[in-house]
């Protein structure tokens, strides 16, 4: 079945720790997304690439990296700059129709917890 | 103000009741809308895709889009317990930048 696989499922990070997140899709989408989702807020956007070796910032990019070196794979890595780094991270992607972006599907997520 | 907007409920209701749900925006140049539904530690699925002002439906769902208003519905037929979850409205131009709203809690008791 096609579809966005995220893992872990459940995250824990140190003071100071860098910790990755993983999204792969074979859904043989040209774009990937990564979101964070807060309670009672929408989802934010934090990295899009819309094809390989390329990536944008969101609008909360600050203390977050990314790397697009498959079409496959777009991880997430949270660095020790994130003060506020508990949230539930989102991978979405997508295809482009021929005028426009076709809707985002989305993995299940990734729970990150600061220790 | 954000672009789109959602009372967050929770709305609570009895099994095979009608459900609606609605957003409103704020942005002119908005012409795609979508209705995605996440259960909870679970990623939102894409119920319903529109394009500009009208009505669309898939079986017990209807999205209702006026463009005049800013105004996006999604109604939901003879409700079920399992359709008890979080609704999130979304929007976009055309681009890649989707905007989405905070989503509203449904629960549907039997």
């Amino acid at each position: 079945d096609g579809g966005i696989t995220q893992s872990p499922k459940y995250l824990f990070r140190k003071e100071g720790q860098n910790v990755t997140l993983s999204c792969e899709q074979n859904l043989n989408h040209d774009a990937m997304y990564w979101y964070r989702q807060d309670p009672g807020q929408g989802l934010r956007l934090i990295y899009y690439s819309q094809i390989v070796n390329d990536f944008q910032k969101g609008d909360i990019a600050e203390g977050y990296s990314v790397s697009r070196e498959k079409k496959e794979s777009f991880p997430l890595t949270v660095t020790s700059a994130q003060k506020n780094p508990t949230a539930f991270y989102l991978c979405a992607s997508s295809t482009q129709g021929a005028r426009r972006n076709q809707p985002q599907h989305f993995g299940d997520g990734t729970r990150l917890s600061i220790l | 103000q954000k672009e789109v907007e959602q009372d967050p409920g929770p709305l609570s209701v009895p099994e095979g009741a009608i459900v609606s749900l609605n957003c409103t925006y704020s942005n002119s140049a908005f012409q795609y809308f979508m209705w995605y539904r996440q259960y909870s530690r679970k990623g939102p699925e894409l119920l319903m895709y529109t394009y500009s002002s009208g009505n669309k439906e898939d079986g017990r769902f209807t999205a209702q889009v006026d463009k005049s208003s800013k105004y996006i519905s999604l109604f939901i037929r003879d409700s079920q317990p399992s359709d008890s979850a979080t609704y999130l409205c979304a929007s976009h131009t055309g681009g890649f930048k989707t905007i989405f709203g905070a989503g509203t809690r449904l629960f549907v008791k039997a």
